[in-house]
Parts: C-alpha cells; sequence; structure tokens
C-alpha cells in the first residue's frame, strides 16, 4: 500500500529552526509537495523537489533523498504566524498526490 | 491572480435538500480537483476535470455530482447528504493533470455541516 508518515505534533520557539520529517512509500515517485495550511484554510503550496538534494526558499528550506524515501522540511528564524499545519504529499506513478496527515507545528514566544 | 474562489464560505443543510458549491479561478488552469478533509486529516481527492471532462472519479457516492460548466467553473451538487458528509469542501485548479512540477492552488474551501 502507499503511506506517509509524519510527526503529528511538533512545538518550537520563536526565533528558532525546526524540521518536520516525512518518510514515504508510494508506488512510484513523480515529486514531493510541501504545504502550509492555517487552521480553517487552505493549503498554500511551499515547496516541490523531484532530485535528491536540498531546494531552499528564503526561512523555508526542503530537503529530499529518493533512495531513502525521506524529506525533511526546514523552517529557521521561526515566526508566531508559522503556526500551522505542515502537508507531505508525493506524486505516484498515476500522477495522484499521496497525502500526509499533516504535522500541527506549535510556536511558542 | 494566483486566486482560487469557493462560494459559500459555510453551508448549513438538512440530509434532505439540495445545493450547490462553487469554485472559480482565472490562471488559465485546465485542471480542477474537488478534495474534502475532515479535521485533523488530509485532504481526499474526490474529483479531478481535466479539459472540462471528467478524469478521476474516487468511488464518490452519488449523492455528490459534480460539473464543470466551462474551464474557470466547477461546481459540486449535494443531494441528499449524511451528517458524516460535514466537512471542509476545498477545490483546487493546477495548470495541466498530471504534470509533476506543477503545484495545485487551493480555494479557501467551504465548510459543510449536515444537520
Amino acid at each position: 500500500g502507499q503511506n506517509i508518515d509524519q510527526p503529528t505534533e511538533m512545538t518550537a520557539t520563536e526565533g528558532a529552526i525546526v524540521q518536520i520529517n516525512c518518510t514515504y512509500q508510494t508506488s512510484g515517485f513523480n515529486g514531493l509537495f510541501w504545504y502550509q495550511q492555517h487552521a480553517g484554510e487552505a493549503p498554500t503550496f511551499l515547496s516541490y523537489n523531484v532530485l535528491d538534494g536540498l531546494e531552499e526558499k528564503g526561512r523555508f528550506s526542503s530537503f529530499l533523498s529518493r533512495s531513502k524515501g525521506y524529506s525533511y522540511l526546514l523552517l529557521k528564524e521561526l515566526q508566531m504566524k508559522d503556526s500551522a499545519s505542515y502537508l507531505c504529499a508525493v506524486m505516484d506513478s498515476n500522477y495522484q498526490l499521496i497525502w500526509g496527515a499533516g504535522t500541527k507545528l506549535i510556536i511558542k514566544p | 491572480d494566483t486566486e482560487v474562489t469557493q462560494t459559500p464560505k459555510h453551508l448549513v443543510m438538512g440530509m434532505t435538500n439540495k445545493k450547490s458549491l462553487k469554485c472559480e479561478q482565472h490562471m488559465g488552469h485546465r485542471a480542477m480537483y474537488w478534495y474534502k478533509q475532515k479535521a485533523k486529516k488530509p485532504p481526499e481527492l474526490m474529483f479531478v476535470y481535466s479539459y472540462e471532462k471528467l478524469s478521476i472519479n474516487e468511488s464518490v457516492p452519488s449523492r455528490f455530482s459534480p460539473e464543470c460548466p466551462n474551464s474557470s467553473l466547477l461546481n459540486l451538487h449535494l443531494h441528499a447528504l449524511q451528517p458524516e458528509d460535514s466537512a471542509l469542501y476545498l477545490c483546487a485548479s493546477s495548470q495541466e493533470e498530471g504534470q509533476p512540477s506543477y503545484e495545485q492552488y487551493f480555494g479557501p474551501g467551504t465548510r459543510l455541516t449536515v444537520t
């Protein structure tokens, strides 16, 4: 079967750095997406990785290792507005998005 | 304009009612999606339209009926729903279906409560 695992919840301090991990087992791989979703709002696109390595975009970076079926989202200089759920999604061989359950990130002052 | 709009924002309906959810995008995207999302769960794909034709129906009950009147609009017609259908219904669009690098843009969702 297809499976994506993320921690359910994480807590971090304002100004710090946090890493949210995602491991996946899917039938085929056509890229991995990270989305941010604030409570009661729509998911918004953060990053896309299809090749191994680190993609940096401002305070957010995303890493992929295809051989390990592993990705992480790194958030630096955390701000209170970063409190949200972070969803990892893999596009499988049928070009369908398989979603993880999301990681709820709580930022404390 | 990178916006997907959805109406209404909230909807309360009885089990015998008929209602419709609407979604609109003006980004020239040719793929549009309906998702259902329960609290603390990831979005579940319901339907995909590609070039105004139904491409994927994820075994959704017939009480949900999608419609794509044109390339900018997507509707979801609801009839005889059950209380367990209460959820956040998200519409999304992407440039093309089945293209890996094209991210999906999501609308704000319709919070549906079935009483």
